[in-house]
């Protein structure tokens, strides 16, 4: 069985830019989260899908990230315009009932 | 509020000898508790998870975790390290069976030496 994949694995980018970031989840899995880690800090939530519905989004830090997961399947966190603040290594997540949160390797983005 | 504390940011040991990695949770309901660790390079891997029953748990790599409720502790253990447990690790916690997001505390990295 597949794990979590991410894509891309590193992004380097300057400030002001774009960038997409793509999470697959293992087959099958409803839940799907993204955290972020900066750092030097610990890994922090940022927001959880139940298939293709935003069940909480509280950890968003602002405006300028836009997740989506569209069909329930794959989901794309967008981030515009990109700060310096926003580097760090962004984490995939998926679940099914009871068998905890499976990771994916993480994207690391660089806003220079 | 959830908090997890990590009180070791790196710890040290040498190939052979035992192992002990603090967690300490504050957490208003029944905790799910959890062990991650990263090696250089990789993502999270979860070695083992509490949700109920006996307290010791056994993971993956031969690591156990013992969830103490009124030390509100799940402190992470291996009788013996080998050079290829050096990496960094996480307890975290949760409800409803993982289902919800993760409060991650700081990390404790492992180093091993011979």
């Amino acid at each position: 069985e597949a794990g979590v994949t991410q894509f891309p694995s590193h992004s380097v980018i300057e400030k002001g830019q774009t960038v997409t970031l793509r999470c697959d989840p293992i087959s099958g899995h409803d839940n799907l989260y993204w955290y972020r880690r900066v750092m030097g800090k610990e890994i922090k939530f940022l927001l959880h899908f139940v298939k293709e519905s935003k069940q909480d989004e509280s950890g968003m830090p602002n405006n300028r990230f836009l997740a989506e997961r569209t069909g329930g399947t794959y989901s794309t966190l967008k981030v515009q315009p990109a700060e310096l603040e926003d580097s760090g290594v962004y984490f995939c997540a998926s679940s099914q009932q009871g068998a905890g949160q499976f990771f994916g390797p993480g994207t690391r983005l660089t806003v220079l | 509020a959830q908090s997890v504390t990590q009180p070791d940011i790196h710890i040290t040991v040498s190939e052979g000898a035992s192992l002990e990695l603090r967690c300490n949770y504050s957490y208003g309901a029944t905790p799910y508790l959890f062990w991650y660790v990263q090696s250089p390079g990789q993502g999270l891997q979860l070695l083992l998870k509490y949700f109920s029953g006996d307290t010791l748990v056994q993971g993956i790599k031969g690591f156990e975790a013992e969830f103490k409720r009124s030390q509100s502790s799940f402190n992470l253990r291996k009788p013996s390290v080998h050079w290829s447990d050096a990496a960094e690790y996480f307890c975290a916690v949760g409800a409803y069976s993982g289902n919800t997001p993760l409060v991650f505390g700081k990390g404790t990295r492992l180093s091993v030496i011979a």
